[in-house]
């Protein structure tokens, strides 16, 4: 079974705090991706990684940085938290191959976010 | 740019009934299309994948889906709908961008399934 953890199910957090979210997979699968979920407007791509240490913008990067140093690895991080980064927060993974008919993303549970 | 258009924010239908989810894209290559489910406080799972073979596929749980390139839709169906099928169904759109896949997600479409 695939098996992606996210590192906290709920968390509650102060504007301005640095808020760190992880994500860790078991597969060896070389891309991870950190989604956004709010009701009404599906999930949103916020960062995504092919490779340790790659990274690409999503459709809304803004407010939000990723780290990869190791391949199971991905954390999104908040610099400066605010309160429209109350969300549901989404890593996901796949296998590297190029065909799209390969690429089936597996997700985490999420991480219900509350910034005060 | 791809983009996925999903008909329907909410569809309630009668246990036994069968189930209609629609589902619109606009991708400027041959795209691969899915549906993923997701159920209360879960994690997103993979229903079925349309991959350029087969224009009718089935997925799990008695799901299917077919595609239709003429009317560029992908409706989701089942013929006769059961309590544990209450949940949020997404409609999503793959493109390969660089070395990695990005998937568009529709806005959902949430299942409500009377006794």
């Amino acid at each position: 079974d695939v098996k992606v953890t996210q590192s906290s199910r709920y968390l509650v957090k102060r504007t301005g705090e640095k808020v760190f979210l992880e994500c860790v997979q078991d597969m060896d699968h070389e891309n991870m991706f950190w989604y956004r979920q709010d009701p009404g407007l599906g999930l949103r791509l916020i960062y995504f990684s092919y490779d340790v240490k790659m990274k690409e913008k999503g459709d809304i990067p803004e407010g939000y940085s990723v780290s990869r140093e190791k391949k199971e690895r991905f954390s999104l991080i908040l610099e400066s938290a605010s309160t429209n980064q109350t969300s549901m927060y989404l890593c996901a993974i796949s296998r590297g191959d190029t065909v799209p008919s390969y690429n089936e993303q597996f997700f985490g549970p999420g991480t219900r976010l509350t910034v005060l | 740019a791809q983009s996925v258009t999903q008909l329907d924010s909410h569809v309630s239908v009668s246990e036994g009934t069968p189930v209609l989810l629609r589902c619109n894209y606009s991708s400027s290559y041959s795209p691969s299309l899915f549906w993923y489910v997701q159920h209360p406080n879960k994690g997103l799972q993979l229903l079925l994948k349309y991959t350029s073979a087969a224009t009718l596929v089935k997925g799990i749980n008695g799901f299917e889906a077919e595609f239709k390139k003429s009317e560029t839709s992908f409706h989701l169906t089942k013929p006769s709908a059961h309590m544990s099928d209450a949940a949020e169904y997404f409609c999503v759109v793959s493109e390969t961008r660089g070395s990695g896949d990005k998937l568009t997600f529709g806005t959902g479409t949430r299942l409500a399934v009377r006794p």
